[in-house]
């Protein structure tokens, strides 16, 4: 089945940890996003990469890592996880045709409670 | 900066209503504009695009229109159901390589 998936689905993790969520789109998408979904806020977009090699920061970059080292995973890291970085992540894709046409998908999330 | 605001945050209907959810956005410049549902605890699901040179794009009992000029959008559901319950959520793209920008939703129920 074509799509976006993530994992975990969910995590509970120590204050301090280092974590990585996973990432990984079938649809040969050129841009990947990581957004965090938080009550009141919104979503908020953490980090971005418009094609393989190349990755740029979004509007909540700090504490936050990624790669693109091909075009189908963009995996995202906690180096040091805080409770406020608690929240619902979700991967999105989306083509880049250069037609207005880019329908951007959005994966299931992972529900992550730092303690 | 681009800005997204979706008013109201929350609305409730009894069904069979029909209705209006309206998004706005601070810069006309816009690329594509995507309307998206959201059902408690799940991911988001496109249900409209409209381009730039577009006015609406239709898909059952939705519609979305798009007013660049006035920096609006409005997504309107016809014949209401109760399965229609969710958080629909307007996003806009300033140009082709740029990531959405994302409202902040309207919380919809609709009330048999």
């Amino acid at each position: 089945i074509a799509g976006i998936t993530q994992a975990p689905t969910s995590q509970i993790l120590a204050a301090g940890r280092r974590m990585t969520l996973r990432c990984t789109q079938d649809m040969r998408h050129n841009a990947m996003y990581w957004y965090r979904q938080d009550l009141g806020l919104g979503l908020r977009l953490i980090h971005y990469s418009n094609t393989a090699g190349t990755t740029g920061k979004g509007e909540v970059p700090d504490g936050y890592s990624v790669s693109r080292a091909n075009t189908d995973d963009f995996p995202l890291t906690l180096a040091s996880a805080v409770p406020s970085q608690t929240s619902v992540y979700f991967c999105a894709s989306s083509p880049q045709s250069g037609q207005g046409k880019e329908t951007q998908y959005f994966g299931p999330g992972t529900r992550l409670l730092v303690l | 900066k681009q800005e997204v605001t979706q008013i109201p945050a929350a609305l409730s209907v009894p069904e069979g209503e029909n209705l209006v959810l309206n998004c706005s956005f601070t810069d006309s410049a816009i690329y594509n504009l995507q309307w998206f549902r959201q059902d408690p605890g799940k991911g988001l699901t496109s249900l409209l695009l409209i381009q730039s040179s577009q006015r609406e794009q239709t898909s059952g009992r939705l519609n979305a229109s798009l007013d660049k000029s006035s920096g609006r959008s409005t997504l309107y559901i016809a014949a209401s159901q109760p399965g229609d319950s969710a958080t629909y959520l307007c996003a806009v793209r300033d140009s082709g390589n740029t990531p959405l920008v994302f409202g902040k939703g309207t919380r919809l129920s609709v009330i048999a």
